[in-house]
């Protein structure tokens, strides 16, 4: 079983402040993707990297995928309410696999 | 374009009772993935079917769980019969091709007492 670690496992700031969230595993992952889940709904992809050292900017989310493909990060800069949500990483080995984090829960306090 | 639906959205049940789960893929999509999300384990992949064949079931629990997809546009997620364990919300998304870049459904709410 692959496994990927997000830390923390809970964050809770206040709007306006900056926060990095972490993905890491021992595998090595062609592809990795960010999904987004607010309460009640289900998981909305945000991202995918596929290139070593990739990085993307989505508004105020950047995204990095690690040189060796077994990590990446996420930066929310200035974080709002509206950013609030579970953060999944969700990384692709092979064919048919496709791994999930165990999530980063993120609330931004007004 | 309308999104990955499931039906029903919340769904009660007495244990030892069947339940039957439903999901419309998006048109075009030829994957569907079926997850179970819980505090406890997080969103764990139940089956994965491509073109309408059930390409990986290793993370169906137990033959008290089986699914089907008689064609492109509709699958099941039969539980029978159910217990309190199986409380969980159940995911249904589909895809283009392949376990890349999901689209879930708003998922069920299944709660077994």
């Amino acid at each position: 079983t692959q496994l990927l670690e997000q830390s923390p496992q809970f964050l809770s700031i206040q709007e306006g402040e900056n926060l990095t969230v972490y993905c890491n595993s021992s595998s090595v992952f062609s592809s990795l993707q960010w999904y987004r889940q607010e309460p009640g709904e289900g998981p909305v992809l945000l991202v995918t990297v596929v290139t070593g050292g990739e990085v993307k900017k989505l508004k105020r989310l950047t995204f990095q995928f690690g040189d060796a493909r077994k990590d990446s990060s996420l930066h929310i800069t200035a974080a709002q309410p509206g950013d609030t949500g579970l953060y999944l990483c969700a990384g692709k080995t092979g064919a048919n696999n496709l791994f999930f984090g165990t999530g980063t829960r993120l609330t931004v306090i007004p | 374009d309308a999104g990955v639906i499931q039906s029903p959205r919340h769904e009660v049940t007495e244990m030892g009772q069947e339940v039957t789960l439903r999901c419309k893929p998006i048109s075009g999509h030829n994957s569907l993935f079926w997850y179970r999300q819980t505090m406890m384990r997080g969103l764990e992949l139940l089956i994965y079917f491509n073109n309408n064949v059930p390409i990986d079931d290793s993370g169906m629990p137990e033959d008290r769980f089986s699914a089907k997809m008689p064609n492109a546009s509709f699958s099941t997620l039969k539980i029978q019969p159910s217990e309190p364990r199986d409380s969980a919300v159940y995911f249904c998304a589909s895809s283009y091709a392949g376990p890349y870049e999901q689209y879930f459904g708003p998922g069920t709410r299944l709660t077994v007492t």
